[in-house]
């Protein structure tokens, strides 16, 4: 089983709405939890950092994790064109090496 | 807001040949990362280095990888004799403290090896 997944899409949406995105993880020791942000041919650009389970908003944004199904959320609300990347959840396993998912690709069309 | 930086953005390469790319973290961080991302694939580990050494490296990063802290603000990855299959983004990524701090990334070296 691999240690994260994402759903690739892409995901389509028009803009203002909400989107939903989603990632499962194997090792249920995990406590951290980062969502990144990257643009074509740019690097991962940290959007979300939660601890355990519970909800953490911020602005637009809002990640979700749920550590007894290994399943975290990142939620963008009024969604924007300029919000069309690709969104990569990370995990940091011992020693600070970042697990990534392989990231779901989200189109907002205006 | 500080930074990593990353140069050059673009290096072209004869396979065999030895490339140096090189970044400069954010001047706080104390920890130090490379990741490299073969195109279409996922972001992986490569190594994490603090304190001039190695803390973790992955079994991508084999003896034709090296890393250094030549001075206070530059960190460089060392491929010594490249292959076709060394084509991909590289990223520089540094972070404040070890447990599980968020890692802040550069915009990456894309390495195209002909």
């Amino acid at each position: 089983q691999k240690e994260v997944e994402q759903d690739p899409g892409p995901l389509s949406v028009p803009e203002g709405a909400i989107v939903s995105l989603n990632c499962t993880y194997s090792n249920s020791a995990f406590q951290y939890f980062m969502w990144y942000r990257q643009y074509s041919r740019k690097g991962p650009e940290l959007l979300m950092y939660t601890y355990s389970s519970g909800n953490k908003e911020d602005g637009r944004f809002t990640a979700q994790v749920d550590k007894s199904s290994k399943y975290i959320s990142l939620f963008i609300r009024d969604s924007q064109p300029s919000d069309s990347a690709t969104y990569l959840c990370a995990i940091p396993a011992a020693g600070n090496k970042l697990t990534f998912g392989g990231g779901t690709r989200v189109l907002v069309k205006p | 807001e500080p930074e990593v930086t990353q140069t050059p953005s673009h290096q072209v390469t004869q396979m065999g040949q030895e490339v140096i790319l090189r970044c400069v973290p954010i001047s706080n961080h104390l920890y130090f990362y490379w990741y490299r991302q073969i195109l279409g694939q996922k972001v992986e580990f490569l190594v994490s280095f603090y304190n001039n050494e190695i803390s973790e490296k992955s079994e991508i990063f084999d003896d034709q990888f090296s890393v250094e802290r030549p001075d206070g603000s530059n960190f460089t990855l060392k491929i010594r004799s490249t292959k076709l299959e060394d084509s991909a983004m590289y990223f520089c990524a540094s972070s404040t403290v070890l447990s599980n701090q968020p890692q802040h990334f550069g915009d990456g070296t894309r390495l195209s090896i002909l």
